[in-house]
């Protein structure tokens, strides 16, 4: 079993819609959860960045994370041609020198 | 584009072949990272440098040599690769390596080995 888990899509949604992507993990000790954006011959860029459970919300980008669940969330709202990417989950115990583990990455295409 | 630069983008070599790649942060930071991004497959880390000293070779192997000559640049030296070495390579920096220190990447090199 993957110690991250993400689907890798494609998703497709059309322009205006709403992207819930997620992630699912088995390491009760991850504490740090990251949602990186990556483009077509990009590196990845950090969107969202959360410290244990709750939410977070940062303009049409809110990120969940369920520790009792082991699942966090990317939900974009009303989203644009321009979101259309590979998003990248990322998380870290904290404890092992800054250590990420990341998902697999979902790729997701917003027709206009 | 970003704080990091990596150099070459773009390298195509053969499995007798050596060359190296190089990564460049202009963020003052003090931990540095290779990545190795294949198709469907999540990044793997490859090194950790803090502060000029490697403090994390993940189960690498020596056909991939790192170098960090100082804080601010790290090289991956490639020698006698296999063409399942073909992928893109990311290099990324940090603050520090105290948990949660957020990740910089910079675009990647792309490597083809034939």
């Amino acid at each position: 079993q993957k110690e991250v888990e993400q689907d890798p899509g494609p998703l497709s949604v059309p322009e205006g819609a709403i992207v819930s992507l997620n992630c699912t993990y088995s390491n009760s000790a991850f504490q740090y959860f990251m949602w990186y954006r990556q483009y077509s011959r990009k590196g990845p860029e950090l969107l969202m960045y959360t410290y244990s459970s709750g939410n977070k919300e940062d303009g049409r980008f809110t990120a969940q994370v369920d520790k009792s669940s082991k699942y966090i969330s990317l939900f974009i709202r009303d989203s644009q041609p321009s979101d259309s990417a590979t998003y990248l989950c990322a998380m870290s115990a904290g404890n092992a020198g800054n250590m990420l583990t990341f998902g697999g990455g979902t790729r997701l295409m917003v027709k206009p | 584009e970003t704080g990091v630069t990596q150099t070459p983008r773009h390298l195509v070599m053969g499995m007798t072949n050596k060359k190296s790649l190089k990564c460049e942060q202009h963020l003052g930071h003090n931990a540095m990272y290779w990545y190795k991004q294949s198709a469907k497959k999540p990044l793997e880390l490859m090194f950790v440098y803090s502060l000029e000293e490697r403090v994390e070779n993940n189960s690498v192997p020596s056909r991939f040599s790192p170098e960090c000559p100082n804080s601010s640049h790290l090289f991956l030296h490639l020698h006698t690769l296999q063409p399942e070495d073909s992928a893109l390579y990311l290099c990324a920096s940090s603050r520090g390596r105290t948990g949660g220190e957020t990740q910089y990447f910079g675009p990647g090199t792309r490597l083809l080995v034939l």
